[in-house]
């Protein structure tokens, strides 16, 4: 069974708008990482946040973690049309200090940008 | 570069046939992954390789299901006596991980996966 769950499951905004999703989790993690799937290049890894850290940027994705909440959230700002995709959350569970990288996925979401 | 690769693309078989997954990590990484995906779900993992050792096997939904990898480059799913509620995607996922205590710090590399079809 799925560990994640993602909100909301389905998202729908204008070109130029920002997106926000987010991502709850169950147990302790040693990281978070937020992946993109269309059907024309599958699974594609967008961003990894360690569970030391609160936020992390990379170019228009901002990623967001709260530990004590057990949860994540994924912005894209200055959406595209080309940003239409689903989008989950995966996160590492930590087994007793160590992670060899087993994910467990969310639900995701599927966000539609309209040109 | 070459990315990780699986074939067929799309197979199709009747209820209680046996199908075998291919899955062609990029070379030179040491772990591997196999992961199921329903229909409008997230992957759900299955089972997970370091080289040629299959160190988890915890996600394989039943004893009809069964993963090799025997000289740590390509692996292969082999479902035996399919049944319909084995339909889904089944993806691949390689990574450079050197071990244990640092797979959760690389990230993995997806083959375009696998539609099963069980009629």
């Amino acid at each position: 069974s799925q560990q994640g769950e993602e909100d909301p499951q389905a998202l729908s905004i204008q070109e130029g708008e920002n997106a926000t999703m987010n991502c709850s989790y169950k147990t302790s993690i040693n990281n978070l990482q937020w992946y993109r799937q269309n059907s024309g290049r599958g699974l594609v890894h967008l961003i990894l946040i360690r569970s030391n850290e609160r936020e992390k940027h990379s170019g228009r994705l901002r990623v967001t973690l709260d530990t004590s909440k057990k949860s994540s959230s994924l912005l894209i700002t200055a959406s595209r049309a080309a940003d239409t995709a689903s989008y989950f959350c995966a996160s590492t569970p930590r087994f007793g200090g160590t992670s060899y990288g087993k994910l467990t996925f969310g639900q995701g979401t599927i966000l539609t940008v309209h040109p | 570069g070459a990315g990780v690769s699986q074939s067929p693309r799309y197979k199709v078989a009747k209820r209680g046939q046996d199908v075998a997954l291919r899955c062609d990590p990029i070379s030179g990484h040491v772990s591997l992954f196999w992961y199921q995906q329903a229909l409008g779900q997230g992957p759900e993992f299955l089972t997970y390789f370091q080289n040629e050792a299959q160190l988890d096997k915890s996600g394989l939904p039943s004893d009809r299901f069964f993963a090799e990898r025997p000289e740590g480059s390509v692996s292969t799913l082999k479902i035996q006596r399919t049944q319909q509620e084995d339909s889904a995607v089944y993806l691949c996922a390689s990574s450079l991980a050197p071990g244990p205590l640092a797979g959760g710090l690389y990230e993995q590399y997806f083959g375009p996966g696998t539609r099963l079809t069980v009629t």
